[in-house]
């Protein structure tokens, strides 16, 4: 069964911290990885995109890795931000461009 | 350029009651998508249109769910008659070819309450 599963479903980080998100895939045959922002009351906008033959990806503050082998990918937010409080959400693209989506990580940064 | 526009943001409806959104994507984009986000979860699609053909609707309710892209540019969605667990925010998307991949550009969402 396609499934995308993230960790932690949750976080709170100080303001200048730096945090990572995880996501792990179980999508097959794989097409692409996707990281999407959604603030709160808007849609998801997306970070990065990868493909099966890239490893790493940045986006500004934001750096996604991927490691097709196990199947997984993280998300790094350096020198968090308050405007990075938000949902953040792994995306799998499966053969077919059909998205299964992750469930998110809702992050909250405190000054 | 234009985000994917959505319309009404917000609805409050009452159960039994019938209830239609509106959605503009982008210029251009040809692949047209509904969405339905329930709290705490990742959004769930609805139903795509390749201009004005339908795609992919299997997950949608077709008992009481309907959508429609006449000319291949707007679409609505409707709901009738609706269900407590209706309440959602449902997301309109578009997306263009980017050569590798289609990247979808998401609209801001119409959050339904139904009580």
């Amino acid at each position: 069964k396609n499934q995308v599963e993230q960790s932690p479903q949750s976080l709170i980080i100080l303001e200048g911290k730096n945090c990572t998100l995880q996501c792990n895939y179980t999508v097959s045959p794989f097409s692409n990885l996707r990281w999407y922002k959604q603030d709160t009351g808007r849609g998801p906008v997306s970070l990065t995109i990868m493909t099966f033959s890239e490893n790493t990806k940045s986006n500004g503050r934001y750096t996604a890795t991927l490691d097709a082998d196990t199947k997984q990918s993280s998300l790094h937010i350096t020198a968090s931000q308050l405007s990075d409080s938000a949902s953040y959400i792994c995306v799998v693209s499966a053969d077919t461009d059909k998205l299964i989506f992750g469930t998110g990580t809702r992050l909250q940064v405190f000054p | 350029e234009a985000g994917v526009a959505q319309s009404p943001r917000y609805k409050i409806i009452e159960k039994r009651q019938s209830v239609a959104f509106w959605c503009n994507p982008i210029s251009g984009h040809a692949t047209l998508y509904w969405y339905q986000q329930i709290l705490g979860q990742g959004p769930k699609l609805l139903i795509q249109f390749q201009n004005n053909g339908v795609v992919d609707d299997s997950q949608l309710p077709k008992d009481r769910f309907s959508a429609e892209r006449l000319k291949g540019v707007d679409s609505t969605l409707k709901i009738q008659p609706a269900k407590l667990e209706d309440s959602a925010v449902y997301l309109c998307a578009s997306d263009k070819w980017g050569g590798t991949y289609n990247e979808q550009f998401f609209g801001p969402g119409t959050r339904l309450t139904v009580l």
